[in-house]
């Protein structure tokens, strides 16, 4: 069963405005994580925002907001104020276990975001 | 601070070959992982090491070997190439007692003809 789910392949946005991209995940374990990354065309995978699962409060890096809705098992990035080198191919991944132990990353399908001027 | 590096960045190679891959963690990272990227999809786990050992492992059969040096450096090793080995190969790297950040290198692109 797929356990990261980005329903959108691909997003338009206008310089300057703010975009929310989906993540929905599945897990039946109580301790996971989750990551946001952007992938330029060059392909280097860049962290952009992380969120535990007993964190309480939404993370929020700069630009990058995490919009994580534990019952819902739903963790959006919104990028807010768009820049046009904020084109990209958007990733979110999961840990599932605790931190600091051996453990993998499941990644979604990934959104494409255009930012148009 | 140099962050994870990775070589070659793109090579060709022709079914039946065999490649190796090599990646360098960001100083202080003791943890690397390895992950295959086909195009228009994400990443997918193929293993990890700590301590020279491979850690756990994703759904990958055994042509996809690794190695890890006492200096933290890894390769990757993939035998007898298939033409749906064509992929990105990312490396990525951590402290493993961190909060469980991984930083990526830009991959080698690897082309199966």
């Amino acid at each position: 069963a797929q356990k990261i789910t980005q329903t959108q392949p691909g997003m338009f946005v206008q310089e300057k405005e703010a975009v929310t991209l989906d993540c929905t995940y599945d897990t039946s374990d109580p301790s996971y994580g989750l990551f946001w990354y952007k992938q330029p065309s060059s392909g280097e995978m860049i962290f952009l925002i992380y969120q535990g699962s007993y964190d309480q409060q939404n993370a929020t890096e700069g630009r990058y907001s995490l919009n994580f809705q534990k019952a819902r098992k739903s963790a959006n990035l919104v990028i807010s104020a768009s820049q046009l080198g904020d084109s990209a191919m958007y990733f979110c991944a999961m840990r599932e276990g605790n931190e600091g132990y051996d453990y993998k990353l499941s990644f979604g399908a990934g959104t494409t975001v255009t930012v148009r001027a | 601070d140099a962050g994870v590096t990775q070589s070659p960045t793109h090579l060709i190679k022709t079914r039946g070959q065999q490649v190796t891959l090599r990646c360098s963690p960001k100083s202080g990272h003791d943890t690397v992982s390895w992950y295959q990227q086909a195009l228009g999809q994400g990443p997918q786990f193929i293993f990890q090491y700590y301590e020279e050992e491979e850690r756990q492992r994703g759904n990958f059969p055994d042509r996809f070997s690794g190695h890890q040096f006492p200096n933290y450096s890894s390769e990757l090793n993939v035998n007898a190439l298939l033409l749906g080995d064509s992929a990105l190969y990312l490396c990525a790297s951590r402290y493993r007692g961190s909060t469980g950040e991984l930083f990526f290198g830009e991959g080698s692109r690897l082309t199966v003809l």
